[in-house]
């Protein structure tokens, strides 16, 4: 079955420290891979997307995620954080049946920041 | 370009009540999607119109539920009789694309709360 796991529900960092969230999947076919953020108060964004190609793909606010097919992850870094990037972060997975489309998503990791 | 917007953000009703979610997608987007996160659980699809046409309701939790997209613009999620697991976060996203490359855009949800 379709399925993605976020094995970090709460994560703390400080201010200007490194961020690794976790995101593994479980798909059959080619997988199309997504990062979207919400922040307090507001709607989901997309922070970034794989399709295919280059395997580290750069988003925005500074965020890259790296696709690795052999351990069917996708992983979401930033090298220094900023207090503004408090949020609740979701991978998600596109999954095609024709012209059926939706995305699985996992439980989410909820970001806190030190000053 | 205006983005998603649904209405209300909020929402509080009592068991028993309707209640009808209101999304307005990007415009020129023809597929709208709709999803939901119960408190502590994923995000799940709900359904997912192109143009004013049910593609795939699969993930509609049962017949109280009932969405509407008349003349391709904008849909609406009514939910009649609300129960108390009804509550959670509506949201709502659009589409441009036919292909498997397809981004989904989200708005900012509708917090349901039913009592």
């Amino acid at each position: 079955a379709q399925s993605v796991t976020q094995p970090d529900i709460h994560i703390t960092v400080s201010e200007g420290a490194s961020l690794e969230l976790r995101c593994n999947y479980s798909y059959g076919a080619t997988p199309y891979l997504f990062w979207y953020v919400q922040s307090p108060g507001q709607g989901l964004q997309l922070l970034l997307k794989y399709f295919s190609g280059d395997t580290l793909v750069q988003g925005i606010k500074g965020f890259e995620a790296e696709f690795k097919r052999s351990q069917s992850s996708f992983n979401l870094r930033k090298p220094s954080v900023h207090w503004s990037d408090a949020a609740e972060y979701f991978c998600a997975v596109g999954t095609f049946a024709g012209n059926n489309r939706k995305l699985i998503w996992g439980l989410g990791t909820s970001l806190a920041v030190n000053p | 370009e205006a983005g998603v917007t649904q209405f209300p953000s909020h929402s509080v009703i009592e068991k028993g009540q309707t209640v009808t979610l209101r999304c307005d997608p990007i415009s020129g987007h023809d597929n709208l999607y709709w999803y939901r996160r119960v408190m502590g659980k994923e995000i799940k699809f709900l359904l997912h119109f192109v143009k004013e046409s049910k593609q795939d309701e699969s993930g509609m939790p049962n017949n109280r539920f009932l969405a509407e997209r008349t003349g391709g613009t904008y849909s609406t999620l009514k939910v009649q009789p609300a129960e108390l697991e009804d509550s959670g976060v509506y949201f709502c996203a659009s589409s441009h694309g036919t292909g498997v490359r397809d981004t989904q855009y989200f708005g900012p949800g509708t917090r349901l709360t039913v009592l």
